[in-house]
């Protein structure tokens, strides 16, 4: 079993739809990143969060520790919002990430 | 804050010839920053892990003779693509660990290798 999975792999929404993005883990963490990568590769890193909620803008993202799991939510999306979208978290004393397989996202107008 | 640089941002260069990828934290101090290659439509596969002052640690599989890795400062670490083949070419991605602040990771815009 992969120790991290997301869901959905692909997604196509419609500009103004909200929308969610799941990761979920089997190994106990400390904190959690969510990524974004567009087209032409560049990463960016959107939030860092350990427990309870964090908001940005129109991006929302919530982790639940107990229950091994985090969302990404996306209101009111635009199709500047297409990417990819990687969940990851630290391991070991070196901090390594270990990688979600990720979610391309597409919002169409 | 807390932004990390790559240079070049692309490179292009012919077989057997020598590459190097500069990784820079501009705001902020890493003691450890970490490479990562990736394919197209892959994850980000980590290379090796740079820690100033010391020699990286590389992951296995990866060549160290081939990517080398330098991290001199704690503002710039250095990775070096020896005796290039079309098959490194890749997507290199660096990123930076904020000293003290161990699980607060920056990444780099990556730089495209192509090599011909």
């Amino acid at each position: 079993k992969n120790e991290v999975e997301q869901s959905p792999q692909n997604l196509t929404a419609q500009e103004g739809e909200f929308i969610t993005i799941n990761c979920s883990y089997s190994v106990g963490i400390s904190a959690l990143h969510w990524l974004q990568q567009h087209p032409g590769g560049g990463i960016v890193s959107l939030f860092m969060l350990s427990s309870g909620k964090k908001k940005h803008g129109r991006l929302i993202a919530t982790i639940n520790i107990q229950e091994k799991h985090s969302s990404l939510h996306i209101t009111a999306s635009h199709p500047r919002d297409s990417a990819v979208y990687i969940c990851a978290f630290p391991t070991g004393t070196a901090s390594k990430l270990t990688f979600g397989t990720g979610t391309r996202l597409q919002v169409t107008l | 804050g807390a932004v990390v640089s790559q240079h070049p941002s692309r490179v292009i260069c012919k077989s057997g010839t020598s590459v190097k990828i500069e990784c820079r934290s501009l705001d902020f101090q890493a003691t450890t920053m970490f490479w990562y290659r990736q394919f197209p439509k892959q994850s980000l596969m980590l290379m090796a892990t740079s820690n100033e002052g010391s020699k990286a640690t590389y992951e296995q599989g990866v060549e160290k003779d081939k990517f080398l890795i330098n991290h001199a400062s704690l503002t710039l670490s250095t990775l070096t693509v020896t005796s290039a083949h079309p098959e490194d070419s890749s997507f290199y991605i660096c990123s930076a660990n904020k000293q003290g602040i161990g699980y607060e990771q920056y990444f780099g815009p990556g730089t495209r290798l192509t090599v011909t």
